[in-house]
């Protein structure tokens, strides 16, 4: 079975402060992970995603998500928050073998001026 | 085309009546998704095709959800007698198949807001 669980539905940071939205995964099997991002009144876009190669994932925007198998963590960080950088962020998986992904929750977040 | 396409953007209907969503993939993808975003709720999966395979249904909510995809491409979810706990939006997604080379991303549309009166 899998399932993500996302930490914390809302985030807040100040400009210019380090993100970091959390993820935690459970997979009976190696998975393939993501995070994707919607912005207001848009669909899901990818930001990043890890399969099996290194485990520090480099995406868009300047973000980035380290596969850590030992603590089943995906989180995503960015150094430095944007005011462009408010949307809400949702980690997925996928089993390998597997066709479906599977989304967390969500998390918000909001960046104060 | 270029992205995926959903239609309506918009959809306002009573209690009772039915609705039809469409969904148009990318070309060439041979993998289609349907998810509901629920305030709160996240992203809630609902059904994939995959080629000519039978179509996991195991997260339609219950049997007046109905989807179906002609030839291979288009995609309408149908839920009839809709209730107010169906307001949602409701996104499309596409991709390869993980056999075609894809990691599993999958590309969505803008998605089909129903309010449910």
């Amino acid at each position: 079975a899998q399932s993500v669980t996302q930490l914390g539905s809302h985030v807040s940071v100040s400009e210019g402060a380090l993100v970091l939205l959390r993820c935690n995964y459970s997979s009976s099997v190696p998975p393939y992970l993501f995070w994707y991002v919607q912005y207001p009144n848009q669909g899901l876009q990818l930001l990043l995603k890890y399969t099996s190669a290194a485990t520090l994932v480099k995406g868009i925007n300047g973000f980035e998500a380290e596969f850590k198998k030992s603590e089943t963590s995906f989180h995503l960080t960015k150094p430095s928050a944007h005011m462009s950088d408010a949307a809400e962020y949702f980690c997925a998986v996928i089993e390998t073998g597997a066709n479906n992904l599977f989304f967390g929750t969500g998390t918000r977040l909001t960046v104060i001026p | 085309g270029a992205g995926v396409s959903q239609s309506p953007s918009n959809k306002v209907t009573e209690k009772g009546k039915d609705v039809e969503l469409r969904c148009d993939p990318i070309s060439g993808h041979t993998a289609l998704y349907w998810y509901r975003q629920s305030l709160g709720q996240g992203l809630e999966f609902l059904i994939y095709f995959q080629g000519n395979s039978a179509p996991d249904k195991s997260g339609l909510p219950s049997d007046r959800f109905s989807a179906e995809r002609t030839g291979g491409s288009v995609s309408t979810l149908t839920i009839q007698r809709t209730q107010q706990e169906d307001s949602a939006v409701y996104l499309c997604a596409s991709s390869l198949d993980l056999e075609e080379g894809s990691t599993g991303e999958l590309f969505f549309g803008e998605g089909s807001r129903l309010t449910v009166l």
